[in-house]
């Protein structure tokens, strides 16, 4: 099983619609959680922490679930800059060093107009 | 951006060839890495230096080998590569790789291709 699963899409959206995915992992002691984005030919970029509490910075909310294991990210309102591929990472447990981030292979989002 | 700048962009190298990556960060940061990212599979991580000293080895073979002579640069030396170390490798850095290491910047990659 991966340590960190995410569907590879792509997932076409039109324009203005909201969108969600998923992300599980594996590792229960698992301690923090963020999506990046990584546009098509460029680097990653953090997009968000996701808290236990959930997480909400504009058209973006992150929510955790301890108990099922993943984290989600809901884009309402999707602008055609949102598409890239999105990617889930997690760290650690308390006994792995903080640096350790699992990474998805990420979710490619394409927003059609 | 050029927080985090490398050089060169691309790169093709014969299974006989040395060469080295280069990688410079700008934003005061001690922790920088290097990664690897094979199409679509997750990123791997290769190296971890922290104040220039080496923490993380994650069982990269010889034929990569890494220097980090200050905070601000690191390089990954290549040498006897195999076609399938073809990939986009990534740099990054953030401000240390503790409880500060969890927002890492990058730089843009270098894409390798192993002829």
């Amino acid at each position: 099983r991966k340590e960190v699963e995410q569907d590879p899409g792509p997932f076409n959206v039109p324009e203005g619609a909201t969108v969600a995915f998923n992300c599980t992992y594996s590792n229960s002691a698992s301690q923090s959680f963020f999506w990046y984005r990584q546009d098509c030919r460029k680097e990653p970029k953090l997009l968000m922490s996701v808290y236990s509490s959930g997480n909400e910075d504009g058209r973006f909310t992150a929510q955790l679930n301890r108990a099922s294991q993943y984290i989600s990210l809901l884009i309402r309102d999707s602008k055609l800059s949102d598409s890239a591929t999105y990617l889930c990472v997690v760290t650690g447990g308390p006994m792995d060093s903080n640096y350790q981030l699992i990474w998805g292979a990420g979710t490619k989002l394409i927003i059609k107009p | 951006e050029t927080g985090v700048t490398q050089t060169p962009r691309h790169l093709v190298m014969g299974m006989t060839n040395k060469k080295s990556l280069k990688c410079e960060q700008h934003l005061g940061h001690n922790a920088m890495y290097w990664y690897k990212q094979s199409a679509k599979k997750p990123l791997e991580l290769m190296f971890v230096y922290n104040f220039k000293e080496q923490t993380e080895n994650n069982s990269v073979p010889s034929r990569f080998s890494p220097e980090c002579p200050n905070s601000s640069h690191l390089f990954l030396h290549l040498h006897t590569l195999q076609p399938e170390d073809s990939a986009l490798y990534l740099c990054a850095s953030s401000q240390d790789a503790g409880g500060n290491s969890y927002e890492q910047y990058f730089g843009p990659g270098t894409r390798l291709t192993v002829t």
